[in-house]
C-alpha cells in the first residue's frame, strides 16, 4: 500500500528565513504525490504535485517541492517564509489511482 | 473557494442519535471522497464514489454509510453516534480517478457529540 510520512510534527522558523516541510513517501510503482494546506477552520487547499518530469514543482503563494527518487523524499520548501504561511502541511500520495492517503501533517509556526 | 460546498458547517448532536452530512461537488466533478480528521487519528479516508458507485472503502466504521445520488451530490450518513465520532468531516471531489487529478475539499462539517 501507498503511504507517506511526515518526520515532524511542528517546524519554527522565523519570518524571512527558508522553510522545509519534510515527506517521505513508499509506494509501488510511480508516485502521484501531492502537498496541500490548511489554516485554522478551513479544508484543504491544494498547493503543488508531482506527476512526472522535472523534479522541482513549483506551486501555490511561492511554494515548491523537490521529488528525490533516490531518497524517496518530496520535501515542502519556501525560500522566504512569511507569518502568514502558518498552518498545518500536509503531504498525500495517490493510492491506485484514486483516494489520497494523507500524512500526519506537520504544523509550521513562522515567527516575526 | 474550492468549489465544493458541505452543510451543515457545524452539528451538535446527541451520542445515540443519526445525522447526515451533505456534500454538493465541483460542477462536473464525477468522483467525491469523504475524509475524517480527528486529532488523535489525523486525517482518515472513509469512502470514496464515483458517477454513483462505491470506487474504494477506507476506515469506515459500519455505523457509517454513504451515497452518491444521480445528480452527484453526495451524502454521509452517521448512526448510533459516539463521543469518540466528534471529528472534521471532509468531502473532496475530482473531475476523475486518474492518478494526477487534484481533489478539491470543502470546508468540513465540524460534528460534536455530546
Amino acid at each position: 500500500a501507498q503511504s507517506v510520512a511526515q518526520p515532524e510534527d511542528q517546524v519554527n522558523v522565523a519570518e524571512g528565513n527558508p522553510l522545509t516541510v519534510k515527506c517521505t513517501y513508499s509506494v509501488s510503482g510511480n508516485p502521484y504525490l501531492f502537498w496541500y494546506v490548511q489554516y485554522p477552520n478551513r479544508g484543504l487547499q491544494f498547493l503543488l504535485k508531482y506527476i512526472t518530469g522535472d523534479n522541482l514543482v513549483k506551486g501555490s503563494y511561492g511554494f515548491e517541492a523537490e521529488f528525490n527518487k533516490s531518497q524517496t523524499s518530496f520535501h515542502l520548501k519556501k525560500p522566504s517564509a512569511l507569518v502568514s504561511d502558518s498552518a498545518l502541511y500536509f503531504c498525500a500520495v495517490r493510492d491506485g489511482g484514486d483516494k489520497l492517503i494523507f500524512g500526519t501533517g506537520t504544523r509550521l509556526q513562522v515567527f516575526p | 473557494d474550492s468549489g465544493v460546498t458541505q452543510t451543515p458547517k457545524h452539528l451538535i448532536t446527541a451520542t445515540g442519535q443519526r445525522v447526515t452530512l451533505r456534500c454538493s461537488p465541483r460542477s462536473g466533478d464525477l468522483s467525491v471522497y469523504w475524509y475524517q480528521q480527528s486529532l488523535d487519528q489525523g486525517l482518515q479516508f472513509l469512502i470514496q464514489y464515483y458517477n454513483g458507485e462505491e470506487r474504494a472503502k477506507g476506515n469506515i466504521l459500519e455505523r457509517f454509510s454513504a451515497q452518491q445520488f444521480p445528480d452527484l451530490h453526495s451524502e454521509l450518513n452517521l448512526s448510533s453516534l459516539e463521543l469518540g465520532d466528534s471529528a472534521l468531516y471532509f468531502c473532496a471531489s475530482s473531475a476523475d480517478t486518474v492518478g494526477g487529478a487534484r481533489a478539491f475539499f470543502g470546508q468540513g462539517t465540524r460534528l460534536t457529540v455530546v
